[in-house]
Order: structure tokens, then C-alpha cells, then sequence
């Protein structure tokens, strides 16, 4: 099954700057990488998704980029804003397929304003 | 905008009491989910479920588990004898599909406490 190992656990920037969240992953069948983020008391949302047949994918301010060779994948965020302070985790498919879904461990983000 | 919704927000309860959670995923959705969150740790993937019968369950989802979809609506998890470590955020998450466009669709959890 799959094994995902998601650092830093914790990770502090000036708004302004540029967040990294980096993501390893085990199973290289899987396909399908996607990052939620989980603001405090609520539900995880998925802001961003890249699968298997592409290396970067970019939404505004968000980034995800995907190395199969060495199977890990990062989250970048640019210009941070403090709406970004949040628990951010990556995830990937328990078995070939896309779900379900096993998370890593999180990363709380903190913007300092 | 169709979403997962999940009764009761928070539920406190016994020790060895039986609690049932429930979840109405979102109508065209095969595929359903429940996942644990203990406070302050990650998501973990307990059961999915498909065409009325389990298709994976992780370690955590032990005989003191179940899952049913009694009417074609609701999906739900059953803890037959709670304990301590039960507490949690229950989500249940549903799949439109197993194929490559998969976003997990999240209710917004219940709160389980267990005393």
C-alpha cells in the first residue's frame, strides 16, 4: 500500500514570501496527487491537483510540481497572504487508481503579517 | 453547489455506549469514504465503500466498525462499543468515480467524544 511522508510539519513565512510543502510517496503506480487544505474546525478542501502525465500545474498563486523519478511532489505558494494560514496535506492513491486517498501527516502553515 | 452533509455535528457519548454517524453524499456519487481525524493529527482512512458492500478498510476499521447505506441515501458508521481513543472528527468523503478526475468531496465531520 501506499506510504506518504509530508514535510515540514510546521512552517512559518512573512506574508509576502513564497511557502514550500514537499511530499514523498512509495507506490509508484500511483497517479493522481492532490494537496487540501484544512482551515481550524473545518472540512479538508482540495485547492490543487496533478496527475501522473504532467510535471507542474499552476492556479494563481499555487503550484504543485510532480517528480516520478524520484516520486515526490511540492506544494508552492506564492505571495503569501495570511488567508493562507491553514493545515495544508498531500495525498495519493492507497492502490493503482485514484482512490482511496491516504493523506500525510499535514502541514500547518502560519503567515505572519 | 451539491455537498457531503453529516449528522450530528458533534456527538459526546459513554464509554461502550454504540454510536451511529451519519452522511448523505452527494446524489451522483458511487464511491464513499469514511476517514478519521484525531485532534491535531492527520486524516486516516478508515472504510470505502461501493455498490453496497466495502471495497477497502484500513487497519483502524476493525470488527468494532460497520458501515451501511440502508436506503440508498444515507451512509453511515457504526462504533459498536466506543472507547477513549475513539474520540475524533469522523468525515465521510464521497468519489463521483474511481477514474482520473477523483476529488473527494468532504462533509464537514462530526465531532465524536467519547467519555
Amino acid at each position: 500500500g501506499e506510504n506518504v511522508e509530508q514535510h515540514p510539519s510546521t512552517l512559518s513565512v512573512q506574508e509576502g514570501d513564497s511557502a514550500v510543502i514537499k511530499c514523498t510517496y512509495s507506490d509508484s503506480a500511483s497517479n493522481y496527487f492532490p494537496w487540501y487544505k484544512q482551515e481550524l474546525g473545518k472540512r479538508p478542501q482540495l485547492i490543487i491537483d496533478i496527475r501522473s502525465n504532467v510535471g507542474e500545474k499552476k492556479d494563481q498563486r499555487i503550484a504543485v510540481t510532480l517528480n516520478k523519478t524520484a516520486k515526490h511532489f511540492s506544494l508552492h505558494i506564492t505571495e503569501t497572504q495570511p488567508e493562507d494560514s491553514a493545515v495544508y496535506f498531500c495525498a495519493a492513491p492507497l492502490s493503482s487508481g485514484n482512490t482511496p486517498l491516504v493523506f500525510g501527516k499535514g502541514t500547518r502553515l502560519s503567515v505572519i503579517a | 453547489e451539491p455537498e457531503v452533509t453529516q449528522t450530528p455535528s458533534h456527538q459526546v457519548t459513554q464509554m461502550g455506549q454504540e454510536v451511529i454517524l451519519r452522511c448523505v453524499p452527494i446524489s451522483n456519487h458511487l464511491y464513499f469514504y469514511w476517514y478519521r481525524q484525531i485532534l491535531g493529527q492527520k486524516v486516516e482512512f478508515l472504510v470505502s465503500f461501493y455498490n453496497n458492500e466495502i471495497s477497502e478498510k484500513s487497519e483502524i476499521f476493525d470488527d468494532q466498525f460497520s458501515v451501511e447505506r440502508p436506503d440508498g441515501s444515507n451512509f453511515t458508521l457504526k462504533i459498536r462499543s466506543t472507547k477513549l481513543e475513539d474520540s475524533a472528527m469522523y468525515f465521510c468523503a464521497s468519489f463521483r468515480d474511481r477514474g482520473v478526475n477523483t476529488e473527494a468531496f468532504f462533509g464537514q465531520g462530526t465531532r465524536l467524544t467519547v467519555v
